[in-house]
């Protein structure tokens, strides 16, 4: 089983549409959870951590269900600027010290005018 | 707004030569890394640095590799011999160590290997 797995994608969408990204990981002791964006051919950039208790930022909502082993992304009222692929990323540190990130392999969004 | 920065943006090189590849991290950050990327598919993590030495590496960051901080700005990762697969995406990143270790991408160097 893969360590970080996502939504296979592309997801399609109208703008204004709300669209969900699931992420799963198959290690239990994994410790934080990240989701980022990365626009072609450019580096990812952070779009928010993900808590235990959900967090939101904007039109941006992470869930994680740690029984589940089980991360969400809702974005909703989708703008054109969206457009990107979204990466589920989660950090397993060997020993429970450190860092190890893995990163899924993105589910890519285009919206559409 | 401080941002992680790379030089070059693009680097071709011979099969079997040497290259360096340089990056600035963030200037309070603690923690630095390298990720490599091939064309479509993940990033994958090669290494992660603190304190002056090597905190993490991943199976792919073998004897070819290496990483330093030659001053209190640089980071570099050196491949001294290169393959054709090494072509990839380079990128740096570096972290302050709180907020789970979020960490932020330069915006890297590709690499072509001929």
């Amino acid at each position: 089983r893969k360590e970080v797995e996502q939504d296979p994608g592309p997801f399609n969408v109208p703008e204004g549409a709300t669209v969900a990204f699931n992420c799963t990981y198959s290690n239990s002791a994994s410790q934080s959870f990240f989701w980022y964006r990365q626009d072609c051919r450019k580096e990812p950039k952070l779009l928010m951590s993900v808590y235990s208790s959900g967090n939101e930022d904007g039109r941006f909502t992470a869930q994680l269900n740690r029984a589940s082993q089980y991360i969400s992304l809702l974005i909703r009222d989708s703008k054109l600027s969206d457009s990107a692929t979204y990466l589920c990323v989660v950090n397993t540190p060997p020993d429970n010290y450190g860092q190890n990130f893995v990163f899924g392999p993105g589910t890519r969004l285009s919206v559409l005018p | 707004e401080p941002e992680v920065t790379q030089t070059p943006s693009h680097q071709v090189t011979q099969m079997g030569q040497e290259v360096i590849l340089r990056c600035v991290p963030i200037s309070n950050h603690l923690y630095f890394y390298w990720y490599r990327q091939i064309l479509g598919q993940k990033v994958e993590f090669l290494v992660s640095f603190y304190n002056n030495e090597i905190s993490e590496k991943s199976e792919i960051f073998d004897d070819q590799f290496s990483v330093e901080r030659p001053d209190g700005s640089n980071f570099t990762l050196k491949i001294r011999s290169t393959k054709l697969e090494d072509s990839a995406m380079y990128f740096c990143a570096s972290s302050d160590g709180l907020a789970n270790y979020e960490q932020f991408f330069g915006p890297g160097t590709r690499l072509t290997v001929l």
